[in-house]
């Protein structure tokens, strides 16, 4: 299986800072790459696929980037609504792996 | 509207089986990859099982952890998703996801979830 991991595990940071998290895969996935946001109680929710397109809906300050192993998601004009638990996933091959999670902290 | 609806979750003991559903709507199950993932108490998502579209011939893949145990079917005349879960072991005690891709894009639609617990 391809392992997926994700840094940092946690990051705290202010409304309008811009912040980035990296995801690492052990093997070339090409740009099959997601990343979730996750908040208590609720169901992931994609953001971004194929490592830089948004999702429908999606507010534009999450970009996304990367290709083969490397591959970061950034988040511009930090909103306290984006205070969760961000996921990466590669989809390139089976089984399907998640990253450990980073979880993002507004102050 | 896409909506995905899971039930059929619920407490079972250590060996016993347990049968998901997802209802879909707003959209047709077959012609989407659908794909069920879980998540244990206080952990990341885990991905276990996906059918293809019926362009694919509904083929099914799945993880490691659930293959020989867990089987992923598909009711196009009642636009559902199943979740046969036979050999439950306590370490199988999670809410469990189905959710809705397509090709080149991966869980775009979730739904809210049903929680199974194995436990004696």
């Amino acid at each position: 299986a391809i392992w997926v991991t994700q840094s940092p595990s946690s990051i705290t940071a202010s409304t309008g800072d811009r912040v980035t998290i990296t995801c690492r895969a052990s093997q070339y996935v090409v740009t099959q790459l997601a990343w979730y946001q996750q908040k208590p109680g609720k169901a992931p929710n994609l953001l971004i696929y194929a490592a830089s397109t948004l999702q429908t809906g999606v507010p534009t300050r999450f970009s996304g980037s990367g290709s083969g192993t490397d591959f970061t998601l950034t988040i511009s004009g930090l909103q306290s609504e984006d205070s969760a638990i961000y996921y990466c996933q590669q989809y390139y091959t089976y089984p399907f792996t998640f990253g450990q999670g980073t979880k993002l902290e507004i102050k | 509207e896409v909506q995905l609806v899971e039930s059929g979750g619920g407490l079972v003991q250590p060996g016993g089986s347990l049968r998901l559903s997802c209802a879909g709507s707003g959209f047709t199950l077959g012609d989407h990859h659908m794909d069920w993932v879980r998540q244990a108490p206080g952990k990341g998502p885990e991905w276990i099982a996906r059918i293809r579209n019926r362009a694919n011939s509904d083929t099914t893949e799945y993880a490691t952890s659930v293959e020989g145990r867990f089987t992923v079917s598909r009711d196009d005349s009642q636009n559902s998703l199943y979740l046969q879960m036979t050999s439950l072991k306590s370490e199988d005690t999670a809410l469990y996801y189905c959710g809705r891709s397509t090709v080149g894009k991966i869980l775009d639609y979730w739904g809210q979830g049903t929680l199974v617990t194995v436990s004696s």
